[in-house]
């Protein structure tokens, strides 16, 4: 079955330093979504994306926040200036517009 | 508002039992979604019901909504020990631009033993 790709799967960063994580969605879908779980949390939506920009966004997702559709393949989520408080497992999500999502298996974000 | 609660928040059972897990909502929803997370993995879609459905059936899970005390359940049947996971409800409210967002709850760990 098709999977959507997330990479890394572990990223350790400092205080005020930018991170892209980066998603490689299923090839034929239009939809791409980010969502994040912080430990011991639910899991929350963070933002969507369709037809080259943002359908709607949390408001979680501030302006240290953008996402980006660079080629036809990759979906990455860019944190310009990371917090402590954005350690998190971040997944991306994508639909061919079915209405069930497909998730990565996420990336781990740790704030130090 | 606190949409997606689930109960119960842990849940252990022996292999060959069912599993019924719960899940409460707050607002009106276009559908409601089950997840399943392995730990440390990604979610995992399990099934989805429409709000103007009341049961349906995938394999050994069967999952039923009643839109008017916002509520649903899912239940495994005959589980297995390959079942252990995490397991969470979503609903999306569905309209306009908010096709795919999801609003989850807590889950119910559950696990099951050989």
């Amino acid at each position: 079955e098709p999977e959507v790709t997330q990479t890394p799967s572990h990223q350790v960063t400092q205080m005020g330093q930018e991170v892209i994580l980066r998603c490689v969605p299923i090839s034929n879908h239009l939809y791409f979504y980010w969502y994040r779980q912080i430990l011991g949390q639910k899991v929350e939506f963070l933002v969507s994306f369709y037809n080259n920009e943002i359908s709607e966004k949390s408001e979680i997702f501030d302006d240290q926040f953008s996402v980006e559709r660079p080629d036809g393949s990759n979906f990455t989520l860019k944190i310009r200036s990371t917090k402590l408080e954005d350690s998190a497992m971040y997944f991306c999500a994508s639909s061919g517009g079915f209405e069930k999502l497909f998730f990565g298996s996420g990336t781990q974000l740790s704030v130090l | 508002s606190q949409q997606g609660e689930e109960d119960p928040q842990a849940l252990s059972i022996q292999e060959g039992e069912n599993a019924t897990m719960n899940c409460s909502y707050k607002t009106s929803i276009n559908n409601l979604q089950w997840y399943r997370q392995n730990s440390g993995r990604g979610l995992v879609h399990l099934i989805l019901i429409r709000s103007n459905e009341r049961e349906k059936h995938s394999g050994r899970l069967r999952v039923t909504l009643d839109t008017s005390k916002k509520s649903s359940s899912l239940l495994i049947t005959a589980s297995r020990a390959a079942d252990t996971a995490s397991y969470f409800c979503a609903t999306e409210r569905g309209g306009g631009t908010s096709y795919g967002k999801l609003t989850f709850g807590q889950g119910t760990i559950l696990t099951v033993h050989p």
